[in-house]
């Protein structure tokens, strides 16, 4: 399978843990992103890389997300201190750079319940 | 700023019949348009996309979508549904100027009735 894996699919913490999603892109797609999907919306943007270059991210990506990809292939986003309304589906993309190479394909997903 | 409106939370069509998937955009430079797939416990599926030339892209599965300016619109279409299409479709846009990031809309569930 050359697809977008993330792992894990499902994870369920205690308030207050520190967890760990890792998203492996495809081979030689050179962008990555994350994405949050709750209930009943659409995935919202969180945080871009191309390459190691993390480049761009989102508001909603407070002090308590970081996201890394140290060597270019796979990423990790951690959350600290987890909270309740952390609980959703996050989605991980890869995409090539290139002209007309913007549509991005995504992973199944990590879905994190906060108890 | 960069919205996308998917004004129909819920399609539902019969087997057979053709099927239209409403979506509108803003945005401040021009747009790129995505439809997306959504099966349970599935990720995003890329169907079809709208960079530039021909507003009638074809697509994955069947699908094709209509690229409207003035209407500032990105319909889904296909011709003869299938049972098999029910699902969640998304609609995103991205602005050609902006961040490389996609603005999703909140989604239409398709269902198929046999």
């Amino acid at each position: 399978d050359t697809g977008v894996s993330q792992n894990p699919r499902h994870k369920i913490t205690k308030r207050g843990q520190n967890v760990t999603f890792r998203c492996d892109p495809i081979s030689e797609h050179n962008r990555l992103y994350w994405y949050r999907q709750t209930l009943g919306q659409g995935p919202e943007f969180l945080t871009y890389f191309q390459n190691e270059a993390q480049l761009e991210k989102s508001r909603l990506l407070s002090d308590r997300f970081s996201a890394e990809r140290p060597k270019g292939s796979f990423s990790t986003l951690e959350i600290q201190r987890t909270e309740q309304g952390d609980s959703a589906m996050y989605l991980c993309a890869s995409s090539l750079s290139g002209t007309f190479n913007y549509e991005q394909y995504f992973g199944p997903g990590t879905r994190l319940t906060v108890t | 700023a960069q919205s996308v409106a998917q004004p129909e939370d819920q399609v539902n069509v019969a087997e057979g019949n053709p099927l239209t998937v409403k979506c509108t955009y803003s945005v401040s430079g021009n747009p790129y348009l995505f439809w997306y797939v959504q099966y349970p416990n599935r990720g995003l599926q890329f169907l079809l996309k709208y960079i530039t030339g021909d507003n009638l892209v074809k697509g994955s599965y069947g699908f094709e979508a209509e690229f409207n300016k003035s209407q500032t619109s990105f319909h889904l279409k296909k011709p003869s549904a299938l049972v098999s299409d029910s699902a969640l479709y998304f609609c995103a846009v991205r602005d050609s100027t902006g961040a490389n990031n996609l603005f999703f809309g909140t989604g239409t569930r398709l269902t198929v009735i046999p």
